[in-house]
This record gives C-alpha cells, sequence and structure tokens, in this order.
C-alpha cells in the first residue's frame, strides 16, 4: 500500500547511544519531514526536506541529523540520544502543492 | 504565547450534536491543515485550506485569512469521531501546530 512507513515503532536507548530512525515514502512525494510529539507540547518540526539533497532545520533540529539522498528515503538520526529526547516521532511527506501530509504510524522512543 | 491556538482543549459530545472545534493562529500563512490523531496514534490529514470552505462527508473547514481564524465542524457526530484534532499551519516550508482539541463523542 502506498504510504509512509516508519521503523522501528518502539525503540528504547540508553543515554549516549546513537541510532537512526528509518522513513520511507513510495508516493513520489518532494516534501519530507519529521516531527516530535511530547504531552502538552503538541507537535513541533525538526527538520525537513524539500527534494533530494536538500535538508533545513525546523524548530527543534538540536540533537538531531538528516540526510536526503533519495526522494523516498529521509532518516532521522540520534547522535547521542538524552533522556529530553524521550518522545513519539512522526514522519510526513506531500507533494508541498495541492494536497495534505500523509503521516507515518510513528516511532515512540524511550532513553534512559 | 503561542502562533497557533486551539479552542476548546477538550470537549464532550452526545451522539448526533455538532461540534465546532476553533483554530486562531498569529502569524502569515502560506496555508491551514486539520489532522485527526486516532486514539491508537495514527494521524490523518484532514483538510488543507488556504481560504474560503472545504467539506468532506460530515466534516466541514472554514478559514478566515483576514481574521487569522479557522474553524472545523463535524455535523451528527458519532462515537468513532472520538480522536484529537489538531490545527496547523504552514509558513511556507515550516509548520506549527496548535495543541490539540481532544474530542470524546458518547453514544
Amino acid at each position: 500500500n502506498a504510504g509512509v512507513t516508519q521503523t522501528p515503532k518502539f525503540q528504547v536507548l540508553k543515554t549516549g547511544q546513537s541510532m537512526t530512525l528509518q522513513c520511507a515514502q513510495d508516493m513520489n512525494h518532494e516534501y519530507m519531514s519529521w516531527y516530535r510529539q511530547d504531552p502538552g507540547m503538541g507537535l513541533r518540526l525538526i527538520h525537513y526536506s524539500v527534494g533530494a539533497g536538500i535538508t533545513d532545520q525546523g524548530e527543534v533540529p538540536n540533537g538531531y541529523n538528516v540526510s536526503r539522498s533519495t526522494t523516498e528515503d529521509f532518516p532521522l538520526r540520534l547522535l547521542s540520544a538524552a533522556p529530553s529526547q524521550t518522545s513519539v516521532y512522526f514522519c510526513a511527506s506531500s507533494d508541498r502543492v495541492l494536497y495534505g501530509y500523509t503521516f507515518g504510524s510513528g516511532t515512540r522512543l524511550t532513553v534512559v | 504565547k503561542n502562533e497557533v491556538e486551539q479552542s476548546p482543549q477538550n470537549l464532550t459530545a452526545q451522539e448526533g450534536e455538532f461540534i465546532t472545534i476553533n483554530c486562531s493562529y498569529s502569524v502569515g500563512i502560506s496555508a491551514l491543515h486539520w489532522l485527526q490523531q486516532h486514539p491508537g496514534g495514527g494521524i490523518v490529514s484532514l483538510f488543507m485550506l488556504s481560504s474560503g470552505k472545504k467539506k468532506h462527508g460530515r466534516l466541514i473547514a472554514t478559514i478566515n485569512i483576514q481574521e487569522k481564524h479557522s474553524s472545523l465542524h463535524i455535523t451528527a457526530s458519532h462515537p468513532r469521531d472520538s480522536a484529537v484534532y489538531i490545527c496547523a499551519v504552514r509558513l511556507n516550508n515550516d509548520m506549527r501546530f496548535g495543541a490539540g482539541t481532544r474530542l470524546t463523542v458518547k453514544p
């Protein structure tokens, strides 16, 4: 089925560990983005990309890196996990012009 | 002050009632989105608006650009409409989100 695939769905990390959250879409969307959702804070944009080879920072980029080597994939890297990065992470894609966003199912990350 | 304010925060209705959720924003935007987050956590995009009004089934979304205000209406509400409804504004490539309105529809 066409859509946005996020992996893993759940992850527990120790402080200081690194990991990559994967996001892939098969709709040929130009725009992809990562958000975190915290209780009482709502969704916040971490990083976004308007096409392969182009990335930019959102509202809360510190502690996260991204790359966009292909149209389909937009991984989010945590280089040294901190407890403050405990959150639910969503990836989304859009064609930016006519349609709304398609969201992945989310990754629940706990940093201990 | 948040750039996107939603009201009410929580809303409980009886099945069949007409529901209105409001969204006010303080910045210039290129578009406004209404999202639905199910109790299981998945997020679905309901509407994208840049002007006027859109309707999809029992859902209606309106936007007043001059007043920087949007409303989401649900007619003949049903328990399956129970979810968190989130307003989001697009600032070119950036997005700002409201805190969400938790709707519970009782049978």
